[in-house]
């Protein structure tokens, strides 16, 4: 059974710095892109960085310069780490996998970690 | 970039009524179109990929059509477990950059 596992939310000040993990099971985590995605209170969603199995990463512009998204496959982790963190980040935050045989289809998503950003 | 209209933004219809959902992107995106369903409180979860096709184990009354900049999704029969938001999804690939739509809250009448 796939199963996705975020951790690492909380509260942080404006400027401050996040890790967000995400702890993959169930299928074979090197050889998927991975991705995460967020949502801020009342609202849609929001993609903000992928990374292929093999390393390729892209970003949203707003998240550009201050996210960096890695993976460690041999832990079969996923992480996002977040600096210079604005109020606007604020939101749950989730992992997705992407389905095979899909561009850019997201079949399994973890359950949410919160990030909130406030003084 | 790529942008996508999704709508309307909310609808209300009565059980086993059909409701439609577009998005139109601003250029032509072939059939990188995928929807999702999220509930409250829930992570989003995926029902129709490459615009068409159908994600296993997802009923038959869900289902999705288009190809280049209008896509359509369908709930051919709307059921109580349908209250839900929906969002289109599409990749554009130069550069490559993922972008939902702004939701559709599906409500019954």
């Amino acid at each position: 059974e796939v199963q996705l596992l975020e951790s690492g939310g909380g509260l942080v000040q404006p400027g401050g710095a996040l890790r967000l993990s995400c702890a993959a099971s169930g299928f074979t985590f090197s050889r998927y892109a991975m991705n995460w995605v967020r949502q801020a209170p009342g609202k849609g969603l929001e993609w903000v960085s992928t990374i292929s199995g093999s390393g390729g990463i892209y970003y949203a512009d707003s998240v550009m310069g201050r996210f960096t998204i890695s993976r460690d496959n041999s832990k079969n982790t996923l992480y996002l780490q977040m600096n210079s963190l604005r109020v606007e980040d604020t939101a749950v935050y989730y992992c997705a996998k992407r389905r095979p045989g899909t561009t850019a289809a997201f079949d399994y998503w973890g359950q949410g970690t919160l990030v909130t950003v406030s003084s | 970039d790529i942008q996508v209209t999704q709508s309307p933004s909310s609808l209300s219809a009565s059980v086993g009524d059909r409701v439609t959902i577009t998005c139109q992107a601003s250029q032509d995106i072939s059939n990188y179109l995928n929807w999702y369903q999220q509930k409250p409180g829930k992570a989003p979860k995926l029902l129709i990929y490459d615009a068409s096709n159908l994600e296993t184990g997802v009923p038959s009354r869900f289902s999705g059509s288009g190809s280049g900049t209008d896509f359509t999704f369908t709930i051919s029969s709307l059921q109580p477990d349908d209250i839900a938001t929906y969002y289109c999804q599409q990749f554009d690939n130069l550069p490559p950059k993922l972008t939902f739509g702004g939701g559709t809250k599906v409500e019954i009448k």
